[in-house]
């Protein structure tokens, strides 16, 4: 199974903070790399998919990078609706792993 | 619009089973695959398993192997998840969520059902 470790596991930051979240695999997973919120009693959203494309409708201020193990998050302001846990998840092979997720506070 | 949307939720007691739905609307039930994803309280995201709407295929988190199973009906556009053998751990908050296209995102989440077991 391929591992993804997420760091740091926790934040604290304030509004107009950028904000970086790092994600790395324990395998090579090319660019099958997907980064997603998750607010309080809500499903999980999609931010990120293929580790830089923004989806639909997403702020641009969220922002992905990386290739093969090392992968990044970046909110380039943060605000007020930013505040929530995010989750990076790899896409390359079954079983298709999470990390333990970021919250930021 | 595309909608994914999911039973009640339930209370069962250690070693009974569940089954959980997922009814898909706003795209064709057999385009994109679909799966499970668990959240035990306060803690992350583990995925359980994915099935093809098209064909039947599975693929099972080996955690799971042996007491979930995936099924559709293309009838009524329908998922859902058996979970047998059920223990105080199982309670949790279950995802549905729709794989999308080359890069097995998970772009469309239904709104999670609370199974607890005690």
């Amino acid at each position: 199974d391929i591992q993804m470790t997420q760091s740091p596991s926790s934040l604290s930051a304030s509004v107009g903070d950028r904000v970086t979240i790092t994600c790395r695999a324990s395998h090579r997973i090319v660019n099958y790399l997907n980064w997603y919120q998750q607010k309080p009693g809500k499903a999980p959203e999609l931010l990120i998919y293929s580790a830089s494309r923004l989806q639909s409708g997403v702020p641009s201020r969220f922002s992905g990078s990386g290739l093969g193990t090392d992968f990044t998050l970046t909110i380039s302001s943060l605000q007020p609706e930013d505040f929530a846990t995010y989750y990076c998840h790899q896409s390359y092979s079954s079983p298709r792993t999470f990390g333990q997720g970021t919250k930021v506070e | 619009q595309v909608q994914l949307v999911q039973s009640g939720p339930e209370v069962k007691k250690p070693g009974a089973s569940v089954r959980v739905s997922c009814e898909i609307s706003g795209y064709t039930f057999s385009n994109y695959g679909l799966n499970w994803v668990r959240q035990a309280p306060g803690q992350g995201l583990e995925w359980m398993g994915w099935i093809s709407p098209y064909n039947g295929d599975t693929e099972y988190a080996q955690s799971f192997q042996g007491r979930v199973t995936l099924t559709t009906d293309t009838s009524t556009s329908t998922l859902y998840l058996d979970l047998r053998r059920l223990k105080p751990d199982d309670t949790a908050v279950y995802f549905c969520a729709r794989s999308r296209g080359r890069d097995h995102s998970f772009d469309i989440w239904g709104q999670g059902t609370l199974v607890t077991v005690s």
